[in-house]
């Protein structure tokens, strides 16, 4: 049962556009969100959350938002840039309920074309 | 301030074998996480330690284990590898609930 999916395996956009990366859910216990960003032969690495009491935090040129009642939340990321290549990773956790545990979705590959 | 340490990089192992995967986490974290990236599955949840003890466990077979010890590091072992096994393990440590810092990941290589 995968409770946090990102239907997009791959996105590709043009250097300097807006990036959009899709994220949904299905437990209603999460209320803690976050992105990670993974290049190859690396860990991944945090980029931004969100806590489920807002539904936009913006970070630089990254932004996620949280639309509970869609069990929906997605990435931002204006401009994009070569660098931000990488695969992204969504997760949740439902930290009100005592979990620790992060879900995760299965990425999605993005690429920045120049 | 050293990160999560994961060894080794690369593990080659033969199908039946054991293999034993190490972390060490970021000093002052009391809590290791283990998960399976395997090819198109994403980040597949194993093993949480904290304080020494094991506090939750993913849907993985018995024969993937693990411990921690006094200084916080921690253990991962499989035995009786499987083709299916092969993948990038992930180790994380944190402090809280709001997120996790990943090692590198060791490459394991079941053939």
């Amino acid at each position: 049962d995968q409770q946090v999916k990102q239907n997009s395996p791959s996105l590709s956009v043009q250097e300097g556009r807006i990036s959009i990366l899709n994220c949904d859910y299905t437990n209603s216990m999460f209320d803690y969100f976050l992105w990670y960003k993974k290049y190859p032969a690396e860990g991944p690495t945090f980029l931004i959350s969100i806590s489920s009491i807002k539904d936009k935090n913006e970070d630089g040129r990254f932004t996620v938002f949280l639309n509970k009642s869609a069990k929906h939340l997605s990435l931002h990321i204006v401009p994009s840039q070569p660098g931000d290549s990488a695969v992204y990773f969504c997760a949740a956790s439902a930290v009100t309920g005592g979990g620790n545990k992060l879900t995760f979705g299965t990425g999605t590959q993005l690429k920045v074309e120049l | 301030e050293a990160g999560v340490t994961q060894s080794p990089t690369h593990l080659i192992k033969t199908r039946g074998q054991q293999a034993t995967l190490r972390c060490s986490p970021i000093s002052g974290h009391t809590s290791v996480y283990w998960y399976q990236q395997a090819l198109g599955l994403g980040l597949q949840f194993l093993l949480w330690y904290d304080e020494g003890e094991e506090r939750n466990r993913g849907n993985f077979p018995p024969r993937f284990s693990g411990r921690q010890f006094p200084n916080y590091s921690s253990e991962l072992n499989v035995n009786a590898l499987e083709l299916e096994d092969s993948a990038l393990y992930l180790c994380a440590s944190s402090l809280n609930f709001y997120g996790y810092t990943f090692g590198s990941g060791t490459r394991l290589t079941v053939v």
